[in-house]
């Protein structure tokens, strides 16, 4: 199993710029999560999925959206990015069954200039 | 609302001493409780977890805590702390079926 994987690990955009974090996991999790790190801040949840189809707004979900089109995938859009979106997103998915653990992909450090 | 908060930002402590890492949650309901860590320019990875039964969770490098129901605490704690430590740590609270929330994060800094 690879787990869960993020493209690209590291992006420059200018202000404006719109751009996709993809997101996909191989271990049939229903429950995906987009969480932004930034320094003091711990990690904030953007949006979250319990399951194809379904999406919802997490702590920070403005100026990101979501879709779940399929179990593996869950992308992250940023249609007009801003400076206050430089942070490191980190995607996640979740056991529903007994252990409840959430799994974290490696990451991808975003700039906006 | 859930909601998890970390009381100290940064924990100094010298190599070889004991430490704990204070966690606090919030919830009307019965939840699950998670401690991750974060070494240095890494993704995040699971340290110990509380679903239900005993009280006291042993995870992995020696660290464990204790559920506290009625302090709605969850304190990471570890006997003898080394210089690998050095990472941040982080408190979760989900429930069944709902999402996770974590705290701010505790840096520890292992003192030579």
């Amino acid at each position: 199993n690879a787990g869960v994987t993020q493209t690209p690990k590291f992006q420059v955009l200018k202000t404006g710029q719109s751009m996709t974090l993809q997101c996909a996991q191989d271990m049939n999790h229903e429950y995906m999560s987009w969480y932004r790190q930034d320094p003091g801040m711990g990690l904030r949840l953007i949006h979250y999925s319990v399951g194809a189809g379904i999406t919802d707004q997490g702590e920070v979900p403005n100026g990101y959206n979501v879709s779940r089109s399929t179990t593996e995938d869950f992308p992250l859009r940023l249609l007009s990015a801003a400076p206050s979106q430089t942070s490191v997103y980190f995607c996640a998915s979740k056991d529903q069954g007994v252990s409840y653990e959430q799994y974290f992909g490696p990451g991808t450090r975003l700039t906006v200039t | 609302a859930q909601s998890v908060t970390q009381l100290d930002s940064q924990v100094p402590v010298f190599e070889e001493a004991p430490v704990e890492l204070r966690c606090n949650y919030s919830s009307s309901v019965s939840v699950y409780l998670f401690w991750y860590v974060q070494y240095p320019n890494q993704g995040l990875q699971l340290l110990l977890k509380y679903l239900s039964g005993s009280t006291l969770v042993k995870g992995i490098n020696g660290f464990e805590a204790e559920f506290n129901k009625s302090q709605t605490s969850f304190h990471l704690r570890k006997p003898s702390v080394h210089i690998s430590d050095t990472a941040e740590y982080f408190c979760a609270v989900t429930q069944r079926d709902d999402k996770i929330i974590f705290g701010k994060g505790t840096r520890l800094h292992i003192l030579p």
